[in-house]
């Protein structure tokens, strides 16, 4: 299995251009999550998704907008993207929200914003 | 809503126990994780209190006290591979939704 995967590991935007982030997951996972970290600080959901078809917002929803069409993967898109948008973003799946609660993260998409 | 309060560092010495605090406010409340996150990687799950009490893996252990809102992860024999940011979550039940408290930088030193 290869867990979480995301696509593309870095990427470099100018202000105002658009980007799709792509997150994958061969664990048969319903819950899937979008996070940003900033330096020195932990992770704050973006969107996440409690199954296929269906998404929802988190914590720092704006400037973002989330599909899930199918299972698998979860996608995360960046309209206009903003200087402030520069982050590391974390994708993280899970079984359910009874069990452990494990999540299982992507090694990140390192991105920035000029 | 819910917030978290985590000490920003902790250093101490290889071979050594070390305990890392955190004290949430939540809304609601299902669990407690901990998770270890090296420079530059990806967080990874250590362990989860739903209960009360301590929970033991290894080396590393996770206390819980709901009553308090109050958690601990303890790290005995302390080893340079440890040094890494941990990072106390509560899962207040909405949709397995977690919320991470900024993180706690361990340093651990010859």
């Amino acid at each position: 299995n290869a867990g979480v995967t995301q696509t593309p590991k870095f990427r470099v935007l100018k202000t105002g251009q658009s980007m799709t982030l792509l997150c994958a997951q061969d664990m048969n996972h319903e819950y899937m999550y979008w996070y940003r970290q900033d330096p020195g600080m932990g992770l704050r959901l973006i969107h996440y998704s409690v199954g296929e078809g269906t998404t929802a917002k988190g914590e720092v929803p704006d400037g973002y907008n989330v599909s899930r069409l199918k299972k698998q993967n979860f996608l995360l898109g960046l309209e206009s993207a903003a200087p402030s948008q520069t982050s590391v973003y974390f994708c993280a799946s899970s079984y359910s929200r009874s069990s452990t609660d494990t999540q299982y993260f992507g090694p990140g998409t390192r991105l920035t914003v000029l | 809503g819910q917030s978290l309060e985590q000490p920003s560092e902790v250093t101490a010495v290889e071979g050594a126990i070390v305990q890392i605090n955190c004290t949430y406010q939540t809304s609601g409340f299902y669990g407690l994780s901990w998770y270890q996150q090296h420079d530059g990687g990806a967080p990874t799950f250590l362990s989860y209190n739903a209960l009360d009490g301590l929970e033991e893996t290894g080396r590393f252990s996770s206390f819980l006290s709901r009553s308090d809102s109050y958690g601990y992860l303890l790290l005995q024999e302390l080893q340079m591979k440890d040094s890494a940011s941990y990072f106390c979550a509560v899962n207040g039940g909405n949709a397995g939704k977690s919320t991470f408290g900024d993180g706690t930088t361990l340093t651990v030193k010859p």
